[in-house]
């Protein structure tokens, strides 16, 4: 069955380096997006992309943050300069399609990178 | 911004019990998802609801969305060990919202043997 996959699942750094999480998204699916969960809290979307550009962007992505999609298949999401508060889980997600259209968006989610800013 | 509430926060149970997990909202959604969470990994999708007034059952999982679209709730008949997890609600928008899922706060099922 496909599936989003991440790398790297850990990734340790020291604060104000810079960090680009991978993803290789569900073959077939033009949206992709990227979630953190910080330890105990709730999930959180970031960002989402389609035909190469960002669709929305919530607060939390501020000019740190920049998604990427470099080839056919990759999907990242840099952090230009981490702070100890971007330590989380980051998920990577794909749809096939997007409640806009009024259809349905059924994201799936990749086993996600555990980010650890030292 | 819209909020999504869940509850309980903790359930712990004895196999074969059965239980509800709901999830609230003010606002309407254009779909919800029930999601399954193990710790340490990312989300997996157990259902879309999209109808309001919609039922899905996935074998002793019950889904339904609110006639309104801003609740649903996941009832489990008959609970086993293997059911024990995080339960995660999220919804969607829609309208100028591309994609963007709003989660709930999640629901700690433990269910003992």
């Amino acid at each position: 069955e496909p599936e989003v996959t991440q790398t790297p699942s850990h990734q340790v750094t020291q604060m104000g380096q810079e960090v680009i999480l991978r993803c290789v998204p569900i073959s077939n699916h033009l949206y992709f997006y990227w979630y953190r969960q910080i330890l105990g809290q709730k999930v959180e979307f970031l960002v989402s992309f389609y035909n190469n550009e960002i669709s929305e962007k919530s607060e939390i992505f501020d000019d740190q943050f920049s998604v990427e999609r470099p080839d056919g298949s990759n999907f990242t999401l840099k952090i230009r300069s981490t702070k100890l508060e971007d330590s989380a889980m980051y998920f990577c997600a794909s749809s096939e399609l997007t409640g806009t259209s009024g259809r349905v968006d059924e994201q799936f989610f990749g086993p996600g990178t555990r980010l650890t800013v030292l | 911004t819209q909020l999504l509430e869940q509850s309980p926060q903790f359930l712990s149970i004895q196999e074969g019990e059965n239980l509800t997990v709901y999830c609230n909202s003010s606002s309407v959604f254009s779909s919800l998802q029930w999601y399954r969470q193990e710790p340490g990994e990312g989300p997996v999708l157990l259902v879309t609801v999209v109808t309001g007034g919609e039922v899905k059952k996935l074998k002793r999982l019950t889904f339904q969305f609110g006639d309104a679209r801003k609740d649903s709730s996941l009832h489990i008949t008959a609970a086993q060990p293997g059911d024990t997890g995080l339960y995660l609600c999220a919804a969607n928008a829609g309208g100028t919202s591309y994609g963007k899922l709003t989660f709930g706060q999640g629901t700690i099922l433990t269910v003992h043997p």
